[in-house]
């Protein structure tokens, strides 16, 4: 059963700490994406990874830092820095750059985390 | 202006009438053309991607692409209630590694 997963589906954090949300993918595919979804609001890239052991900022990754250890994972870190972190939070992947079919990006089910 | 822009909604549309969508880009060398259907609380999913001009058809749904006037829509057929949702456009670049979203439109399908 292919496909992206994440957890935990929900994330209650208090402030100040830490926390961490998992993505995974079995589709082989090359990139990864980490989203923010504010409410009403359309999404906007936090960092993403083209290969292992390589990453690269989007718009928003202040407060945030990810790894790309394996291919099939990519955790992002949600840390004290972000001062309103409270969103829903989205991963994708896309099997390569080339045009076609193989630039889709498909997502995970989301994590939505609130800050208490 | 915004990269990638479209008419937030909410957008009503009776049962069985056409609902169409639409979205304007700035990029001109954009090449890949993404329609994501996004209901209350889940995650995007893909609807049709379009790389040519023209329309591309899959069931109820036509993608229409023109990159002349750098435009892409979204026409569904036979609206039903359960198309109610957020529909997000998206556009990439030839070799970009990132895709570049629309704020997407609220789509409300009146029984």
């Amino acid at each position: 059963d292919g496909g992206i997963t994440q957890s935990p589906k929900y994330l209650f954090r208090k402030e100040g700490q830490n926390v961490t949300l998992s993505c995974e993918q079995n589709l082989n595919h090359d990139a990864m994406y980490w989203y923010r979804q504010d409410p009403g609001q359309g999404l906007r890239l936090i960092y993403y990874s083209q290969i292992v052991n390589d990453f690269q900022k989007g718009d928003i990754a202040e407060g945030y830092s990810v790894s790309r250890e394996k291919k099939e994972s990519f955790p992002l870190t949600v840390t004290s820095a972000q001062k309103n972190p409270t969103a829903f939070y989205l991963c994708a992947s896309r099997a390569s750059r080339d045009v076609g079919v193989t630039d889709t990006q498909y997502f995970g089910p989301g994590t939505r985390l609130t800050v208490l | 202006q915004k990269e990638v822009e479209q008419n937030s909604g909410p957008l009503s549309v009776p049962e069985g009438a056409i609902a169409s969508l639409n979205c304007t880009y700035s990029d001109r060398g954009s090449q890949s053309f993404f329609w994501y259907r996004q209901y209350s609380g889940k995650s995007p999913e893909l609807i049709m991607s379009i790389y040519s001009n023209g329309d591309k058809e899959d069931g109820r749904f036509t993608a229409q692409l023109n990159k002349a006037s750098q435009y892409v829509s979204l026409l569904i057929r036979d609206s039903q209630p359960s198309d109610s949702a957020t529909y997000l456009c998206a556009v990439n670049n030839f070799g970009n590694e990132k895709l570049t979203f629309g704020t997407g439109t609220r789509l409300t399908i009146i029984p």
